[in-house]
């Protein structure tokens, strides 16, 4: 199975900042097949990112998704008080589909 | 705009079999692979498996022994059964939903998620 790894786990930013949050692959990830979700406690995540830059339906355009291969970022450029959530990415292109362990991003 | 609601035992204890239902409104359950998804307390999410209304299914193989799935599509029901839990069972479990076409394994829909706790 393909593992994911999130960096940082904890990302400590201020609103109005960039946030980079990074997901490595342990293998080629194929076709691009990556997903970023936003979670919020009590609540289901949302699907952000998918096909690794695509944004899905309804998805602010300060969010943007980038990479190939086995890196891949989510880049949120001027955080807003919404935004801070822990992100997991996902892959689908090859089964058992993995998520990362997530990426906390908090209010400095 | 499909919607999912989840249902089931929020409480069981060690070796029972956990059984949940998730409702698909809106719309048919033709078109999707519906899966089940969990988070453990304090940890991130883990794929259970999927189930498509035709009976395609795929499984995660650290889970596939005591796992089982259904799809009802004359009640548009998804049903998660999950045999012998032990705690490390207890999490929160989502209905999930993605398009069954090449290339579409992101999951679009989601319920609200059940939390379920195994306690002797």
């Amino acid at each position: 199975e393909i593992v994911l790894t999130q960096s940082p786990g904890t990302l400590s930013l201020s609103p109005g900042e960039r946030a980079t949050l990074s997901c490595r692959a342990s293998q080629r990830v194929s076709s691009s097949y990556l997903a970023w979700y936003q979670k919020k406690p009590g609540q289901a995540p949302r699907l952000l990112i998918y096909g690794a830059s695509n944004r899905a339906t309804g998805i602010p355009d300060r969010f943007s998704g980038s990479g190939s291969g086995t890196d891949f970022t989510l880049s949120i450029s001027r955080l807003e008080p919404d935004d801070f959530a822990v992100y997991y990415c996902q892959q689908y292109g090859s089964s058992p589909w993995t998520f990362g362990q997530g990426t906390q991003v908090e209010v400095k | 705009q499909l919607q999912l609601q989840q249902w089931g035992a929020g409480l069981l204890k060690p070796l029972e079999t956990l059984s949940l239902t998730c409702g698909v409104s809106g719309g048919s359950v033709s078109g999707y692979y519906w899966s089940w998804i969990r988070q453990p307390p304090g940890k991130g999410l883990e794929w259970i498996g999927e189930m498509s209304h035709t009976g395609n299914s795929n499984y995660n193989p650290s889970l596939k022994s005591r796992v089982s799935l259904s799809v009802d599509a004359s009640k548009k029901e998804v049903s998660l059964n999950l045999n012998s839990v032990t705690a490390v069972d207890t999490a929160v479990y989502y209905c999930a939903g993605r398009r069954a076409v090449s290339g579409s394994g992101f999951f679009d829909l989601w319920g609200r998620g059940t939390l379920v706790t195994v306690s002797s």
